[in-house]
This record gives structure tokens, C-alpha cells and sequence, in this order.
């Protein structure tokens, strides 16, 4: 079945790294993405990882993929406060229609 | 320049009123799509269309409905049925075949 799990709150101090997690069930996904969410916006692509991928590096932003524990993280380097927002993972099946399943979402608070 | 938009932003209704939200893409998009958004609850999916004149039912389609007549245009209707229809709505759009949607701004629906 398709399920994508992150946990809701994440707070963290100007500078450090942040880390946000998230599961799927799923082991046919083909695409995990992480979207952000600003307040009272919509959300924006920040990256994307192919299932065939173990690491991909953007900047400050850093997806790791573990496949075997279907485990998708997002490591945000020196943590700024335009970071606070809430991060979406979520996943494209394979053979599927191409409509993302997502997480709830996790609230990155960054305070000083 | 190339966006979606979403209209009006921000919208009051009185029980037992039908309201209709806009949204229009100018990317050429195929697909386009329609969430609601209620805290703690990520985004789920109410009606998707991926051509012109078809669409499909979401994951929570009761009480919507949706129409799309134009390749840019994919309106929501939120009928007097829907039991709870306060919320945030969210419209994407992705070209065919790929996760990657694009967002609008959102519409803050409030029934009094």
C-alpha cells in the first residue's frame, strides 16, 4: 500500500543542520521528492531523488536515500531562519498515474 | 510570466451556499489537480484531471465538484454537501507523466 510517514515538529537553532525524516511503504516508488511550504503559500519543489539514487547534494540541501529501510532524509546545512517552514516528502509509484502521494508534513521551526 | 493562479485568496460563505475557486495555469500543463489542506493533516487529494474534459475523483471527492473545459483552467466547486468545508485549497499543475507539480498560491475558504 502507498503511506508516506514523517513526524510533525522539528525545532532547531539558527546555524546548526537540520534533519527531517519521512518512511514510505512502498517499495515500487520511482521518484521521492521534498516540497516546501512558506506560511499561507502553496508549496515549491526543493529537490528530488530517482529510487536508483543513494545521495544526491544541492547546495545546502542534501536527500539521502536508504531503499532497504525505505527511508528518505533532507539535511539542511547552516540552518537560517528563512528555513521555517513545513517540508513534504512524497512519492511517485511505478506503473502508476504519476500523482504524488504525501507526507503531512514537518514544521521546521528555526529560532535564533 | 509562466505561473498558476488562484482566485480569490481568501473567501467567506454562509452555510448552505455553493462557492466556486478558481484556477488558471499558463505553463502548457496537462495535468492539473486540486488539494485541501487542513492542519496536521497534509494535503489530500479532492478531483485531478489529466486532459482536457476528463477528470478523475481524489481520495476525498464528496461534496466537490470540478470541471475542465479549457487545457489552463480547472475550477472547484464547493457544493452545499460538503459537510466541512472549511479549509485551505491548493491547486497544482505538472506536465504528463512526472511528480514535479507547480502550486498556486492557495485559497483560504471560511464558512460562517
Amino acid at each position: 500500500g502507498e503511506d508516506v510517514e514523517q513526524s510533525l515538529f522539528l525545532s532547531v537553532r539558527e546555524g546548526d543542520s537540520s534533519v527531517i525524516n519521512c518512511t514510505y511503504t512502498d517499495s515500487s516508488s520511482t521518484y521521492l521528492y521534498w516540497y516546501k511550504q512558506e506560511p499561507g503559500a502553496g508549496l515549491q519543489l526543493l529537490t528530488y531523488i530517482f529510487s536508483n539514487m543513494d545521495m544526491k547534494q544541492d547546495q545546502r540541501l542534501t536527500v539521502l536515500l536508504n531503499k532497504k529501510d525505505k527511508h528518505l532524509s533532507l539535511r539542511i546545512a547552516d540552518t537560517q531562519t528563512g528555513d521555517s517552514a513545513i517540508y513534504f516528502c512524497a512519492e511517485i509509484l511505478s506503473g502508476g498515474s504519476y500523482i504524488p502521494t504525501f507526507g503531512r508534513g514537518t514544521s521546521l521551526i528555526v529560532h535564533p | 510570466d509562466g505561473g498558476i493562479t488562484q482566485s480569490p485568496k481568501y473567501l467567506f460563505r454562509k452555510e448552505g451556499q455553493n462557492v466556486t475557486l478558481s484556477c488558471e495555469q499558463n505553463l502548457n500543463h496537462d495535468a492539473m489537480y486540486w488539494y485541501r489542506q487542513d492542519p496536521g493533516q497534509g494535503l489530500r487529494l479532492i478531483y485531478y484531471s489529466q486532459i482536457v474534459n476528463d477528470f478523475q475523483k481524489g481520495d476525498i471527492a464528496e461534496g466537490y465538484s470540478v470541471s475542465r473545459e479549457k487545457k489552463e483552467s480547472f475550477p472547484l466547486t464547493v457544493t452545499s454537501a460538503q459537510k466541512n468545508p472549511t479549509a485551505f485549497y491548493l491547486c497544482a499543475s505538472s506536465m504528463s507523466n512526472t511528480g514535479e507539480l507547480f502550486f498556486g498560491e492557495g485559497s483560504r475558504l471560511t464558512v460562517l
